[in-house]
């Protein structure tokens, strides 16, 4: 049964980068499978932020591509998220989740819980 | 890339059967069968209830159903009971990005 935990920071300064992990039990990240961040900022929708293969390959939304950067550690079996120049906009609770299915297409099953990010000075 | 539209609200009493609606566009819904939705208490993650537009997950009510026509799909919730009173939230694949719905708060009356 594949799990998921996020951690990180739960504060960060406007301006600065946001930095997350995913830490992935219960399944080999190398086996496959796409691994992706969603967020919510409080008391709004869900935003896909991007996903990435085991291989690296990446895949962002058009809106946040220029500051959002995935990777992958294979080897510590987790995924990680940075978002850089960061505002209060950026405020959210961000999850990781697993593509269930066919790569990108896949639906998101299971989530993490969830970890809130406050930007502010 | 737009998010797709959903209502804001649907209610509807015990036993009820309720329809929400998740309209894209042809590069989102109307062009691929990779509808999804989830399902969002306050505070708890969100939970995969369809996918592939009209599958269940295992473990999942068949009281949850998923269809689509067009750019527009669909999660009906037959026999309503409280316990579906939460958010519930539409995501399509885009062709190399994936959107979510706006969302639509569920009231059970």
């Amino acid at each position: 049964q594949v799990q998921l935990q996020e951690s990180g920071p739960g504060l960060v300064k406007p301006s600065e980068t946001l930095s997350l992990t995913c830490a992935v039990s219960g399944y080999s990240i190398s086996s496959g499978y796409y691994w992706g961040w969603i967020r919510q900022p409080p008391g709004k929708g869900l935003e896909w932020i991007g996903s990435i293969y085991h291989s690296g390959s990446t895949y962002y939304n058009p809106s946040l591509k220029s500051r959002v950067t995935i990777s992958v550690d294979t080897s510590k079996n987790q995924f990680s998220l940075k978002l850089s120049s960061v505002t209060a906009a950026d405020t959210a609770v961000y999850y990781c989740a697993t593509h269930f299915g066919p790569g990108l297409k896949g639906a998101f099953d299971p989530w993490g819980q969830g970890t809130l990010v406050t930007v502010s000075s | 890339q737009s998010a797709l539209t959903q209502p804001a609200s649907v209610s509807g009493s015990p036993g009820q059967s309720i329809t929400i609606s998740c309209t894209g566009t042809s590069s989102d819904v109307g062009g691929y069968n990779y509808v999804s939705w989830y399902q969002q208490h306050p505070g708890k993650a969100p939970k995969l209830m369809i996918y592939d537009v009209s599958k269940r997950p295992s473990g999942v009510s068949n009281r949850f159903s998923g269809s689509k026509s067009g750019n527009t799909a669909s999660l009906t919730i037959s026999g309503l009971q409280a316990e579906d009173e939460a958010d519930y939230y539409c995501c399509s694949y885009a062709g190399s990005s994936k959107v979510f719905g706006t969302g639509t708060k569920v009231t059970v009356l």
